[in-house]
């Protein structure tokens, strides 16, 4: 069974840029989390959906972060403007009951 | 807030000896607790779960201790081998379906 994918796996950009994050979650999983892992410390949800609605939003900096799960299966996150604090692992994971994550977008602003 | 911590941000063993790691909660509505172990440049893989109705769940070299009065809970490695060199995250949730609470990790490396 193939995992959770995600891509890029490493993006390098200057602050005030944009940039986005894909993520294909194991195939029937109708739950999705996105994950921002600061260096030296656990992951922290940013959002997670249910199909193709939000579940949880509260810790998402929604004035530069957005998320969308259009058809209920595949997600990106957006960063717009990306600022210096947001370099960051960018995790996604899907559940049926236990998350299982993918490799992660290592982001690094400039 | 740091309602899950793991206090300990190193552990070195040798290889054959038990792995302890330590996992201390705030939340009192936390309800399951997992933990996940992380190789470099990977996403973090999941190694075993416990919900608050047990106090213990066993697979294979891995055993999860659950301590609900002291809000605690460890992870057993026995015997610990090289290749479970990992940073090891326990994390929390209020139930299977909500986001996951994780602790700063703990390195773990295990000596030939």
């Amino acid at each position: 069974e193939a995992g959770v994918a995600q891509s890029p796996r490493y993006k390098i950009i200057e602050k005030r840029q944009s940039v986005a994050f894909w993520c294909n979650p194991i195939s029937g999983h109708a739950t999705l989390y996105w994950y921002q892992q600061i260096l030296g410390q656990g992951p922290k949800l940013l959002i997670q959906f249910q199909n193709n609605g939000v579940v949880d939003d509260s810790q998402l900096p929604k004035d530069r972060f957005s998320a969308e799960r259009l058809k209920g299966v595949d997600s990106t996150l957006k960063i717009q403007p990306a600022k210096l604090e947001d370099s960051a692992v960018y995790l996604c994971a899907s559940s049926e009951n236990t998350q299982y994550f993918g490799p992660g977008t290592r982001l690094t602003v400039l | 807030d740091q309602q899950v911590k793991q206090n300990s941000p190193s552990l070195s063993v040798q290889e054959g000896r038990i792995s302890i790691l330590n996992c201390d909660y705030t939340n009192s509505m936390f309800d399951y607790f997992l933990w996940y172990k992380k190789y470099p440049a990977e996403g973090p893989t999941f190694l075993i779960s416990i919900s608050s109705i047990k106090d213990k769940n066993e697979d294979g070299r891995f055993t999860v201790f659950l301590n609900k009065s002291a809000k605690h809970l460890s992870l057993h490695i026995v015997p610990s081998q090289p290749g479970d060199s990992a940073v090891y995250f326990c994390a929390a949730s209020v139930d299977r379906g909500s986001r996951l609470t994780f602790g700063e990790g703990t390195q773990l490396t295990v000596n030939p």
